[in-house]
């Protein structure tokens, strides 16, 4: 099976950086995905990582080690429209067959205060 | 024009009822998904369809039963329901599950149901 770990709650200043972390154990490993969802909304993809490394995208990065299953979300110049919650997801390949799914972890809480 | 659309966004209805919601996307995808997101917003799979083709059918009770006409339209029956059926049912859309950025997903607004 899969298992997704990640904080439930962070909180952060207005303008400062912080970092959400994810570990993850899968098989048929595909890629790990970052969502954003705004209460009482969808969530949105935000990032894609399927090799090590960090992908930068504006204000966002996300960083993925393969070898340690582990991922992290970096947000800058925290704004407070940050507020929200945010996902890992991790894409693996189902058992005997060439389609892959996406697991979600529980999603971290990140609120951001003046 | 909306990308991914479900309806209802909100739907009461009491114990042993059963309701329908529906979803369609206009981006040309093939595969489509039900996703449940319940109280503690942890965000399950329940189906996804590949060009009208059941692909995942995770466990989720027989009262539930998709139904995919066409690859833009993928629509949720839920029969005898439950108290513990609320939750909000997002529907999303993604290219084709063969390939490897399939899961960059794109959600509907989401179906609140309550079951009273």
């Amino acid at each position: 099976g899969q298992n997704i770990d990640q904080p439930t709650e962070m909180t952060a200043t207005e303008g400062a950086i912080v970092q959400i972390n994810c570990t993850y154990q899968t098989s048929g490993f595909n890629g790990l995905f970052w969502y954003q969802q705004h209460a009482g909304e969808a969530p949105t993809f935000l990032s894609y990582n399927v090799l090590d490394g960090l992908e930068e995208k504006g204000r966002f990065s996300s960083f993925l080690s393969r070898s340690k299953g582990y991922s992290y979300l970096l947000l800058k110049e925290l704004q407070m429209k940050d507020s929200a919650s945010y996902l890992c997801a991790v894409s693996h390949l189902l058992m005997n067959s060439g389609y892959s799914t996406l697991t979600f972890g529980k999603g971290t809480m990140l609120l951001v205060s003046p | 024009d909306t990308a991914v659309s479900q309806t209802p966004k909100y739907l009461v209805t009491q114990m042993g009822n059963d309701k329908s919601i529906k979803c369609e996307q206009n981006l040309g995808h093939d595969t489509m998904y039900w996703y449940k997101q319940d109280s503690k917003k942890f965000l399950k799979i329940m189906f996804s369809y590949n060009n009208k083709e059941l692909i995942i059918n995770e466990t989720v009770p027989n009262r539930f039963s998709p139904k995919s006409p066409d690859k833009a339209h993928l629509n949720l029956h839920i029969n005898s329901l439950e108290l513990g059926d609320s939750a909000v049912y997002f529907c999303a859309s993604s290219q084709d599950l063969r390939r490897i950025d399939a899961g960059e997903l794109f959600f509907g607004e989401g179906s609140r149901l309550t079951v009273l």
